[in-house]
């Protein structure tokens, strides 16, 4: 099962910053978070990832709380493309497992 | 980024006919490389890891014999599933580690997936 924990839904104007809560409360010292998108009939979309420190990338941004136990995914002015599932997933054992995500969907 | 492909998209087959699925690291040399399905209105499971050269490893409830799985170079991992039967209907979804990953962790980047469906 997975050990994350993430909103089932969330709704965001177009143009505005999208954040995308995630709880990993069990996640080991040596475990990094990353972050999928799978936008509909599509393979999941690597997005960012990160162990302690925030990332940022061409895509987004990943805040992590100074005790791991929570990060949020920022999409700074979400589009309508951005229209998707966003999956957080802690790595154990070098596999990712997918829980159900944040629908994310984009309004104009 | 690193491409990976599948081909083919979407497949039709009959009932007890075996199909091949092919997955394709384009710019990058996968030693390990994983298959996933995602039936409708779920999330991904993985099926299998699979490393270049040596036998893959099923997830528990996977059958092998089922769900054949070669991996004989460094960029291309197939799947062939063998006798399909119309519960194997699903979305199959490949993916494939960057080893320029920086970390003990390497990245894994996603086919475009394959539709198949078994009448």
């Amino acid at each position: 099962d997975a050990k994350t924990t993430q909103p089932p839904s969330m709704d965001c104007a177009e143009g505005r910053a999208a954040n995308l809560p995630c709880n990993h409360s069990t996640i080991s010292g040596n475990e990094y978070v990353y972050w999928y998108r799978q936008i509909h009939s599509q393979g999941p979309q690597y997005i960012i990832h990160g162990l302690k420190n925030n990332e940022t990338n061409e895509m987004a941004s990943l805040i992590i709380t100074e005790d791991r136990k929570s990060s949020t995914l920022i999409l700074p002015h979400a589009t309508l493309r951005d229209t998707a599932v966003y999956y957080c997933i802690d790595c154990t054992a070098s596999k990712l497992t997918f829980g159900t995500g944040t629908r994310l969907q984009v309004t104009l | 980024g690193a491409v990976v492909s599948q081909h083919p998209s979407r497949v039709i087959c009959k009932s007890g006919t075996s199909v091949k699925i092919e997955c394709r690291s384009l710019d990058f040399q996968a030693t390990t490389m994983f298959w996933y399905r995602q039936f409708p209105k779920q999330s991904l499971m993985l099926m299998a890891t699979s490393n270049e050269g040596s036998k893959a490893t099923y997830e528990q409830g996977v059958e092998k014999d089922k769900f054949l799985i070669n991996h004989a170079s460094l960029t291309l991992s197939t799947l062939t599933v063998t006798s399909a039967h119309p519960e194997d209907s699903s979305f199959y979804i490949c993916s494939a580690s960057d080893p320029g990953t920086s970390g003990s962790w390497k990245t894994q980047y996603f086919g475009p997936g394959t539709r198949l469906l078994v009448l």
